[in-house]
């Protein structure tokens, strides 16, 4: 049984590019959550999502960023015109219920050129 | 709003010695615990999660405690190894929700 698969692990964009980031739950999994992780900052919650619907957003900058979770496939960050401030890494976690113990990825960490 | 606080910021020991991480949070109207440890560029790896029901949870070597009343957790680690060496993590989930706070972490280095 996989864990939280991310991909990729790490990604260069120069400014102004799009950064798209790959999260695939655990097997059976169908709650998505993404934190982000800022140099000498603690883990920061951006969004929380099931299959085709966002849950909550409300940690997720109001420009550049959204993200999904489609019925078929892995859920997707994606960052439009990405600045220097958006290197950071990148946590995927997937949970069996919406309450229970979330399982982390390895992350993924941009870097914006 | 939640706010998670974890000191020391970074803990150096010697290989066999216990020590003790603290984790306090300020809304005490949570519903578990968790502690995570983290490697240099690598994620995170869960280690215990508390209920908010249950006062401790062991598993091997380590021991995490749960005081809600007062805010506060401790996660005691027995005989430490330099395989400890990591940054460990507590995050509790805020407001009755599932996204979680985490502190900013203690970095733990255990020395041979």
């Amino acid at each position: 049984n996989a864990g939280v698969m991310q991909n990729p692990r790490h990604l260069v964009r120069r400014r102004g590019q799009e950064a798209r980031l790959r999260c695939s739950p655990m097997k059976g999994h169908s709650h998505v959550y993404w934190y982000r992780q800022l140099p000498e900052e603690g883990l920061k919650f951006m969004v929380y999502l099931q299959k085709e619907n966002i849950i909550d957003e409300s940690g997720m900058p109001k420009e550049r960023f959204s993200a999904e979770f489609p019925k078929e496939g892995p859920s997707i960050l994606r960052i439009q015109q990405v600045v220097r401030g958006d290197s950071a890494a990148y946590f995927c976690a997937s949970s069996l219920n919406q309450y229970d113990i979330q399982y982390f990825g390895a992350g993924t960490r941009l870097s914006v050129l | 709003k939640q706010e998670v606080t974890q000191i020391p910021a970074a803990l150096s020991v010697p290989e066999g010695e216990n020590l003790v991480l603290n984790c306090s949070f300020t809304d005490s109207a949570i519903y578990n615990l968790q502690w995570f440890r983290q490697d240099p560029g690598k994620g995170l790896t869960s280690l215990l999660l508390i209920q908010s029901s249950q006062r401790e949870q062991t598993s091997g070597r380590l021991n995490a405690s749960l005081d809600k009343s007062s805010g506060r957790s401790t996660l005691y680690i027995a005989a430490s190894q330099p395989g400890d060496s990591a940054t460990y993590l507590c995050a509790v989930p805020t407001g009755g929700s599932e996204k979680l706070v985490f502190g900013k972490g203690t970095k733990l280095t255990v020395n041979p």
